[in-house]
């Protein structure tokens, strides 16, 4: 059964950037079915695609972060990485990483538990 | 970017109730619509995927439909464990958007 889980600093200061790994178990980041996704919430409020990675490399970001995501990834380690640049308060969220089938519309069908970031100096 | 809206926002309701949410997408998606729950503290979970199609282990009171624009998830049979926040995805075009949830609480 593949598991996902979110790591990271919980704590990131204004200005600098945000770096978080998912660890992916009981499967591999290779396999051509799935996209590799990176998810937030912000408290209280709804969900927001920041972007995700397909088996090959190939990323696709959401607009509204601009330049300031990187989605990579780690077929050694079979993990998946997020760096979001120039954060401010409005980046504390909880964030996410989830599979991707393509084959399921697009549904997200295995998530991580969640890791919290709060952004603050 | 395709926007998503929910009905209603929230809901209350009784163990054993029939209750139906709505969702609307502003452009066709054919039926790229997925249907996840969210409990509080805890991540989302895929409940149907393409519009009608129940993810394993999700019990069959559960069920979607629709097409193009419009889509209804409805809960047949309310059970305590399903008091919590829905929402409606779509998997048309990135960026993969989210309806704002629709909390479902108790009456």
């Amino acid at each position: 059964q593949v598991q996902l889980q979110e790591s990271g600093p919980g704590l990131v200061k204004p200005s600098e950037t945000l770096s978080l790994t998912c660890t992916v178990s009981g499967g591999s980041v290779t396999s051509a079915n799935y996209y590799w996704t990176w998810i937030r919430q912000p408290p209280g409020k709804g969900l927001e695609s920041i972007g995700f990675i397909s088996y090959t490399g190939s990323t696709n970001y959401n607009p509204s972060l601009g330049s300031r995501v990187t989605i990579s990834l780690d077929t050694t380690n079979n993990q998946f990485s997020l760096k979001l640049r120039s954060v401010t308060a409005a980046d504390t969220a909880m964030y996410y990483c989830a599979r991707n089938r393509w084959d399921y519309t697009y549904a997200l069908d295995v998530w991580g538990q969640g890791t919290t970031v709060t952004v603050s100096s | 970017d395709i926007q998503m809206t929910q009905s209603p926002s929230s809901l209350s309701a009784s163990v054993g109730d029939r209750i139906t949410i709505t969702c609307r997408a502003s452009q066709s998606i054919s039926t790229y619509l997925n249907w996840y729950q969210q409990k509080v503290g805890k991540a989302p979970k895929l409940l149907i995927y393409d519009a009608t199609n129940l993810q394993s282990g999700v019990p069959s009171r559960f069920s979607g439909s629709g097409s193009g624009t419009d889509f209804t998830l409805t809960i047949s049979g309310l059970q305590p464990e399903d008091f919590a926040t829905y929402f409606c995805q779509q998997g048309y075009r990135p960026p993969r958007t989210f309806g704002p949830g629709t909390k479902v609480d108790v009456k």
